[in-house]
């Protein structure tokens, strides 16, 4: 298995608070993405990073920042959650980002906001 | 904004049949085109990549592509309890990807 962590794996907080999700890796994959999955909608891209202090949006951006200040970690911020953000986080790395490779993922972080 | 489309599920088959699940695009362009499992509470995991017209095999399973009708299929030969899971079709889009909803299949003993 590729060598993603993801913490915490469970989190419940309350609306309004701010909540920082971590994924880690051990791969020195330059891709890393942010995404999330709720029923009915699969898979999600919510923020990926080519590199050291490049990031993009994906299609659900909106409430959601990050942050890649080294390779190996990249940070997914809910600055002020809302109940719509209850959803399960799924990190993913990938070693070139050219459309003939392939994603590794995380474990996964489920959030509720209450 | 690139559209992949899975066929609805869930999908139920006996242990032993062939399991057959599709999956649509928009894009003309893309050239490679992934197929994943995820059981319940569990993260997405690779089982099948295409990039060539045609058939590829791997073990159980086939993938199929159709760039001209911009379609690609995965069948899973001798269904066993152990391949009940969702399937997620995945197309790339510049340097991401793009899934579809996913195809549930459960596999009756």
């Amino acid at each position: 298995d590729a060598g993603i962590t993801q913490s915490p794996r469970h989190k419940v907080t309350e609306t309004g608070t701010p909540v920082t999700l971590r994924c880690h890796q051990t791969e020195n994959h330059r891709y890393m993405y942010w995404y999330r999955q709720d029923p009915g909608h699969g898979l999600r891209l919510i923020h990926y990073s080519y590199g050291v202090k490049d990031t993009d949006k994906g299609e659900v951006s909106d409430g959601y920042s990050v942050s890649r200040s080294k390779t190996e970690d990249f940070l997914l911020t809910l600055e002020s959650a809302t109940s719509s953000q209850t959803s399960v986080y799924f990190c993913a790395i990938s070693d070139g980002g050219l459309s003939t490779d392939t994603q590794y993922f995380g474990p996964g972080t489920r959030l509720t906001v209450l | 904004q690139k559209e992949v489309e899975q066929n609805s599920g869930p999908l139920s088959v006996p242990e032993g049949a062939i399991a057959s699940l599709n999956c649509t695009y928009s894009d003309r362009v893309s050239q490679s085109f992934f197929w994943y499992r995820q059981y319940s509470g569990k993260s997405p995991e690779l089982i099948m990549s295409i990039y060539s017209n045609g058939d590829k095999e791997d073990g159980r399973f086939t993938a199929q592509l159709n760039k001209a009708s911009q379609y690609v299929s995965l069948l899973i030969r001798d269904s066993q309890p152990s391949d009940s899971a969702t399937y997620l079709c995945a197309a790339p889009n510049d340097y991401k990807l793009s899934f579809g909803a996913g195809t549930t299949v459960t596999v009756r003993a």
